[in-house]
């Protein structure tokens, strides 16, 4: 089956500083790939959607300037936390599709970010 | 968008069977009844899908009301294993791959051994 992998699966950082998490198609090639974020005893709640070479579309009220996603490639897009504060501590799941018909989306396994 | 409401919670018991359900009142003739489901500290992962018909696979059954305005998620033996969140969405139909899956707050489903 299809799979996506997330890296790193857990990162802590200081306040003010960035961390990069990287999403990745690892058996097919993803014409769309999704960032949710989810809080602790909460649902997923879709940050952004971007497509191959196109900049992302973000859903509203996340700030695009604080989140950067980069989807350069079929197999890879990256979400960028800059200037993290405790407040954007989550856990953060991409999801990848690959287009078709049928257009099912592939989950990562997460990436729990601290911010401390 | 369509909306869907499921319980919060359910408890089941090992190897007996579960019925998960969900209503959909606003579904639109083009809105496909996905399920997914989430275990603690993971991604969700795809249980099975379906439009109008009842579907079956290795994981679960989907039954769908007639009216479409309902759906019911059967494990048919549930393990310790299947304790998750299950969370069923309505995902708008047509080509491209766009889409957006709008998760609800699911259903805590509890397997007592």
């Amino acid at each position: 089956g299809a799979v996506v992998s997330q890296h790193p699966s857990w990162v802590i950082c200081k306040s003010g500083t960035s961390v990069k998490i990287e999403c990745r198609s690892l058996d097919f090639q993803a014409t769309t790939m999704f960032w949710y974020r989810q809080f602790p005893k909460q649902s997923l709640m879709l940050m952004a959607t971007s497509n191959e070479g196109s900049k992302a579309t973000y859903e509203q009220g996340v700030e695009k300037d604080k989140f950067l996603i980069n989807h350069a490639s079929l197999t890879l897009s990256t979400l960028t936390v800059t200037s993290a504060h405790p407040e954007d501590s989550s856990f953060y799941i991409c999801s990848a599709s690959a287009g078709g018909s049928y257009n099912e989306q592939f989950f990562g396994p997460g990436t729990r970010l601290t911010v401390l | 968008d369509a909306k869907t409401t499921q319980p919060n919670s359910m408890e089941s018991n090992e190897e007996e069977p579960v019925h998960l359900p969900c209503n959909h009142s606003t579904i639109s003739g083009t809105d496909y009844i996905h399920w997914y489901r989430q275990l603690p500290s993971q991604g969700p992962e795809y249980v099975i899908h379906g439009l109008t018909s009842n579907v079956n696979n290795r994981m679960a059954s989907l039954a769908i009301a007639e009216d479409r305005k309902s759906s019911t998620l059967i494990l048919h033996r549930a393990t310790l294993r299947d304790a998750a969140v299950y969370y069923c969405i309505l995902r708008v139909g047509g080509g491209g791959s766009n889409y957006k899956l709008t998760f609800g707050k699911g259903t805590l489903l509890t397997v007592n051994p």
